[in-house]
């Protein structure tokens, strides 16, 4: 399997200050994707970056991907109380199957 | 309407019981999944289905049976669960792929006794 994983597993911060999560995986992929998961409940899509591309922006966060490491991550700017949640990171594989997220980062951000 | 929806929102059974999950998106999305979900840990894929076909399973024990009647409904038939059944079951959808973004429904935490 192409497990992506998640580094750190818990980061918590203060509010305004910025937080930084990595993911690395092991195989090719076609995309990686970023989720985040408020305690208990469904998860909500944040951004997809392609293979071929390296970095992305929406709004307050960051994805960069390096596909030569198997590696990316996510830069949320400017933290706030109501971004506490888990993130999880997920990579498909070069057919579009395949689904597999990473054990994700816990981010508390403190007020 | 970009909701998924799950029903019920909590289920307790016994080992002997039979219940169903039921998922439904509005979409117009083709592809549509379950996960299970355990405490603290990623959502681990167990069915795929694309066009109302069954495309992935991903090793999941018989008891566990997954149906999609049409492009807008998936169910999950639970039969003769294990107490380690226990967790939060997720439905998504996506245009017609894994690797498309997947819309998630809010769960349905099943707890076997």
């Amino acid at each position: 399997s192409q497990q992506g994983e998640e580094d750190p597993q818990a980061l918590s911060i203060q509010e305004g200050e910025n937080a930084t999560m990595n993911c690395s995986y092991k195989t090719s992929i076609n995309n990686l994707q970023w989720y985040r998961q408020n305690s208990g409940r469904g998860l909500v899509h944040l951004i997809l970056i392609r293979s071929n591309e390296r970095e992305k922006h929406s709004g307050r966060l960051r994805v960069t991907l390096d596909t030569s490491k198997k590696s990316s991550s996510l830069l949320i700017t400017a933290s706030r109380a109501a971004d506490t949640a888990s993130y999880f990171c997920a990579t498909d594989d070069n057919y579009g199957q395949n689904f597999v997220f990473g054990p994700g980062t816990r981010l508390s951000v403190l007020p | 309407d970009t909701e998924v929806t799950q029903t019920p929102k909590h289920l307790v059974m016994g080992m002997t019981n039979k219940k169903s999950l039921k998922c439904e998106q509005h979409m117009g999305h083709r592809a549509m999944y379950w996960y299970k979900q355990k405490a603290k840990k990623p959502p681990e894929l167990m069915f795929v289905y694309s066009y109302e076909k069954l495309s992935i399973n991903e090793s999941v024990p018989s008891r566990f049976s997954p149906e999609c009647p049409n492009s807008s409904l998936l169910n999950l038939h639970l039969h003769a669960l294990q107490p380690e059944d226990s967790a939060l079951y997720l439905c998504a959808s996506s245009l017609d792929r894994p690797s498309y973004e997947q819309y998630f429904g809010p769960g349905t935490r099943l707890t076997v006794t």
